[in-house]
């Protein structure tokens, strides 16, 4: 399986951007990186994902590395709602299996 | 929106007890995953299906654990006998399949305890 690599966890405070880093330095070349969050005491809920360009949706932005071994989240003003754990998962040449790591914590400060 | 479905939400059992958890995805999608978390252990990808066929199921005990979608609109997962450490919270997730241009959608979860 195609490893990524995430800190445990991280803090924002309210209302300002937070970047979420990941690492996935064995990815291949079709891979699709995706993000899910998972909020407390509910299933994993999907964020966003991309294959080599950046990406933006309503809920947050995907940077992409210019050689894919790395990637950020970036929710640009974090409410307390966004408190979750992030997971950064790589999707391996469309196989549609996705094996979730252990994910970052985040915590968000009022 | 649309939403997966997983009955029941909670179950207690007893060790040696059958166990069926159930799945209704979403109308359309034709891929379904189940998955198990626990807090040593995460999230565990246990078996997925596509159009109703299994994928892959190497992530399930074979002994005990057993997945079956008997139509479109129902997944199922069985523990048969149920031990103690299998108490977890089993989720399951369904996708359109094919070119990943959607995520997929999680249902809220069977929390199940076996005593």
């Amino acid at each position: 399986d195609a490893k990524t690599t995430q800190p445990n966890s991280m803090e924002s405070n309210e209302e300002e951007p937070v970047h979420l880093p990941c690492n996935h330095s064995t990815i291949s070349g079709t891979d699709y990186i995706h993000w899910y969050r998972q909020l407390p005491s509910q299933g994993p809920e999907y964020v966003i994902h991309g294959l080599t360009s950046n990406v933006n949706n309503r809920m947050a932005s995907l940077a992409i590395a210019e050689d894919r071994k790395s990637s950020t989240l970036i929710l640009h003003r974090a409410t307390l709602r966004d408190a979750a754990v992030y997971y950064c998962i790589l999707d391996q040449t469309g196989a549609n299996n996705l094996f979730f790591g252990t994910g970052t914590r985040l915590t968000v400060i009022p | 929106d649309a939403r997966v479905t997983q009955t029941p939400r909670h179950k207690v059992t007893e060790m040696g007890q059958e166990v069926t958890m159930r799945c209704q995805p979403i109308l359309g999608h034709n891929t379904v995953f189940w998955y198990r978390q626990t807090m040593m252990q995460g999230l565990e990808l246990l078996a997925y299906f596509r159009n109703r066929a299994p994928l892959d199921d190497s992530g399930m005990p074979k002994d005990r654990f057993s997945a079956e979608m008997p139509d479109a609109t129902l997944a199922t997962l069985k523990i048969q006998p149920s031990e103690p450490r299998d108490s977890a919270v089993y989720f399951c997730a369904s996708g359109p399949g094919g070119e990943p241009n959607y995520g997929y959608t999680f249902g809220s979860g069977t929390r199940l305890t076996v005593v």
